[in-house]
């Protein structure tokens, strides 16, 4: 079973809102990610966790604020966002260090729209 | 640096032709591995396949084969006997590494539409 499950599928909140993604794996992975899709282009990494812990950090903004409570699961919480953050945000995990490393399983994302 | 291009930007067929998306990759690394992703309407990019530099076997799955040149530095998919339900976004991507880094490189991936 490769399966990631993101929650909510489609989220729309103001720019003064605070809202939380959440992802969750049962696979067993200890690398977590996040990245951002906008139309028509590539997904673009944002975060990644290695066994709990932010291993990297692509200068993403502070209004995205990542959380690794535990193993399976990986928050992304969203605070006074701008209309330009609206695109499709995607998890993604795999195992770490140990084969088959390095193959990201995604999940369906959540549409995010900031009015 | 790591660059993947996918020149091919949107490519339409007929069914049941067949269809190849061209991936050429450039790096310095002499580990690296390189994926296919497909991403359907719904959004969610479904791994295909991954191929590690030393493995140069072409790989046929079903309707799909994978054409790896480390000469061309390229990576090609073809699907045969193409079907509607193929219709999707696919992306080629690569990852530097011996262990395989967690950064993909994406392309900007080809948009395939099989009409029936």
């Amino acid at each position: 079973d490769t399966e990631v499950t993101q929650t909510p599928k489609h989220l729309v909140m103001g720019m003064t809102n605070k809202k939380s993604l959440k992802c969750e794996q049962h696979m067993g992975h200890r690398a977590m990610y996040w990245y951002k899709q906008k139309a028509k282009k590539p997904p673009e990494l944002m975060f990644v966790y290695s066994y709990e812990k932010l291993s990297i950090n692509e200068s993403v903004p502070s209004r995205f604020s990542p959380e690794c409570p535990n193993s399976s699961l990986l928050n992304l919480h969203l605070h006074a966002l701008q209309p330009e953050d609206s695109a499709l945000y995607l998890c993604a995990s795999s195992q770490y260090q140990r084969p088959p490393y390095n193959i990201q399983y995604f999940g369906a994302g959540t549409r995010l729209s900031v009015l | 640096a790591q660059k993947v291009t996918q020149a091919q930007t949107e490519i339409s067929v007929v069914e049941k032709e067949d269809v190849t998306l061209d991936c050429v990759y450039e790096t310095r690394d002499t580990t690296y591995y390189l994926f296919w992703y497909k991403q359907p309407p719904s959004g969610e990019l479904v791994f295909l396949i991954r191929r590690n530099s030393f493995d140069e076997q072409n790989e046929i799955s079903g309707r799909y084969s994978w054409n790896f040149q480390k000469s061309t530095s390229s990576f090609n998919f073809t699907i045969t006997a193409s079907q509607v339900v193929d219709s999707a976004v696919y992306f080629c991507a690569l990852s530097e590494g011996q262990g395989g880094s967690e950064k993909l490189v994406f392309g900007k991936g080809t948009k395939l539409t099989v009409n029936p």
